[in-house]
């Protein structure tokens, strides 16, 4: 178990439609970054947080947004969905913010779009 | 942006044999990180690697820190089944951002 709680697990909804994943990190990490990994694909940077902020930014589209809250725990916004969109949404956790730090992973969220 | 070229994509060898895969970028990095997903799941940190030319072990498991800063190596060593699955490497980058992702090497082992 690395710490990092991912929900939901699974996730089943219509396009156009609008969905927020949800992550709690590993306790003291300060980081949360977002990830899509779409099937076989490898892991695709979204968005990174860090302390509230955001600190780095991948290829994230328009549709989607995220934010990390005073607690530290980060929500990925999805919306107008289309099927593209489906795929498995990690979230992982570091105590830093950037380099000489180790960062874990949760279970991910697999998001479905019909 | 910053790459790291993951090889090789995919293996396929027999139960205990001895694995090596790598990754290597034109950045200069000073943090490598090597990572195992199974399937449906999320990665797990294997190995983390902090200084150049840095060697670390994990029961069978060997990962190196390149001399050049630009490369570093998993060696798995006498394999078994439940090494199956994707290995990545991930790095980094000196004064960079970003925690940067190879592509994956797909370890599949025939008992």
């Amino acid at each position: 178990d690395s710490g990092v709680t991912q929900t939901p697990k699974h996730l089943i909804t219509a396009t156009g439609q609008r969905v927020t994943l949800r992550c709690s990190p590993r306790s003291g990490d300060l980081s949360v970054y977002w990830y899509q990994q779409s099937l076989d694909q490898g892991l695709q940077f979204l968005i990174q947080y860090y302390n509230g902020e955001e600190r780095a930014k991948g290829n994230i589209l328009e549709r989607f947004s995220a934010q990390q809250f005073p607690d530290l725990h980060s929500e990925l916004n999805l919306s107008s969905l289309e099927l593209g969109d489906s795929a498995l949404y990690f979230c992982a956790s570091s105590l830093y913010r950037d380099s000489y730090t180790e960062a874990f992973f949760g279970q991910g969220t697999r998001l479905t779009v019909v | 942006g910053q790459q790291l070229n993951q090889s090789p994509q995919s293996m396929f060898i027999q139960e205990g044999e001895d694995v090596s895969m790598n990754c290597t970028s034109s950045s200069i990095f000073n943090t490598w990180l090597w990572y195992k997903q199974d399937p449906g799941e999320g990665p797990v940190l294997l190995i983390a690697l902090y200084k150049a030319g840095e060697l670390t072990s994990n029961g069978r498991l060997t990962a190196q820190f390149g001399i050049t800063r630009k490369d570093s190596f998993l060696n798995i060593s006498a394999s078994i089944p439940s090494d199956v699955g994707i290995y990545f490497c991930a790095g980094w980058v000196e004064y960079g951002n970003k925690l940067v992702f190879g592509a994956g090497t797909i370890l599949r082992v025939k008992s």
